[in-house]
C-alpha cells in the first residue's frame, strides 16, 4: 500500500499522559499536514511541513502540542499532558508542492480518547 | 476569515437516483479552490472533485458534478445514479491560492437506500 499511513489507529490514554502519533506520507510527497477532527465537525488544520521545515502552525496548536519531521519523511505529533478536550481524530495528509493545485491525500487517522 | 457552511447534516437518496449536497462559503479572495471530499465509515478521506474559482465551467468527474456559483459563493455537489458505495460523510472544503491549509465544512452524512 503506497498511501498515507498512520500509527496507531486508536489510542486510549488517561488525562495527563503524553501521547505520540506517527504519520508516513506518500514517499515522493514533500508536504505533510496535520489536521484534527472532532465529533460532528470537519477537519481543522493544525500544522504543515515542507520537507523537514515546519512552515505554518494554527492557533489550535497549543504549547502542549509539538510536531516534527526530522528527515523530511515521516512525521510525529506529540501531545503532552493530555486533556479530555484533546479527544479527537488526528488526520495526516501529504501532497506534492507542484502543481499549485496539489491534491492532499489523507491517511486513515489516529483516534485519540482521553479518559 | 474563511468559513465553509454545509447546512444539511444528513441527506438520503434512493439507489440510482440523484442527490444534491449544498455548500456555501465566505471569502474575500478572488482566486481559490473548492473541493468535495468523501469520508466513508472508518476509512480515509478521498477527494471526489475540485473546482478552480477562475474557471467558469463546472467540474465533472463521472457521476459527480458541481454547480459553482461564484457570485453567490455556492458550491453544490450533484451525485447521479447513486450507488450504495456512495454512502459516506461528504465534506466541502476551501483553499486560497498560495495557502496550504484546507478549511472544511461540518459535513453531510449521505445515506443510500437500496
Amino acid at each position: 500500500d503506497t498511501g498515507v499511513s498512520q500509527d496507531p489507529r486508536h489510542k486510549i490514554t488517561k488525562r495527563g499522559q503524553n501521547v505520540t502519533f506517527r504519520c508516513d506520507p506518500i514517499s515522493e510527497h514533500n508536504r505533510l499536514y496535520w489536521y484534527r477532527q472532532t465529533l460532528g465537525q470537519g477537519p481543522e488544520f493544525l500544522t504543515y511541513f515542507q520537507n523537514e521545515a515546519q512552515l505554518e502552525k494554527s492557533r489550535l496548536l497549543s504549547d502542549r502540542f509539538s510536531a516534527e519531521r526530522p528527515k523530511g519523511s515521516f512525521s510525529t505529533l506529540e501531545i503532552q499532558r493530555t486533556e479530555q478536550g484533546d479527544s479527537a481524530m488526528y488526520l495526516c495528509a501529504s501532497s506534492l508542492s507542484r502543481p499549485v493545485e496539489n491534491e492532499q491525500f489523507f491517511g486513515p487517522g489516529t483516534r485519540l480518547t482521553v479518559l | 476569515a474563511q468559513t465553509v457552511t454545509q447546512s444539511q447534516p444528513e441527506m438520503s437518496v434512493q439507489e440510482a437516483e440523484t442527490v444534491t449536497l449544498s455548500c456555501t462559503y465566505d471569502t474575500s479572495e478572488s482566486d481559490y479552490y473548492l473541493f468535495w471530499y468523501k469520508q466513508p465509515p472508518s476509512r480515509q478521506m478521498i477527494l471526489v472533485i475540485r473546482q478552480e474559482a477562475y474557471k467558469q465551467q463546472n467540474a465533472t468527474e463521472n457521476r459527480f458534478s458541481v454547480n459553482f456559483q461564484k457570485a453567490a459563493k455556492s458550491f453544490s455537489l450533484k451525485i447521479s445514479d447513486s450507488q450504495l458505495g456512495d454512502a459516506a460523510m461528504y465534506f466541502c472544503a476551501y483553499r486560497r491560492v498560495g495557502a496550504n491549509n484546507l478549511f472544511f465544512g461540518t459535513g453531510t452524512r449521505l445515506t443510500v437506500i437500496p
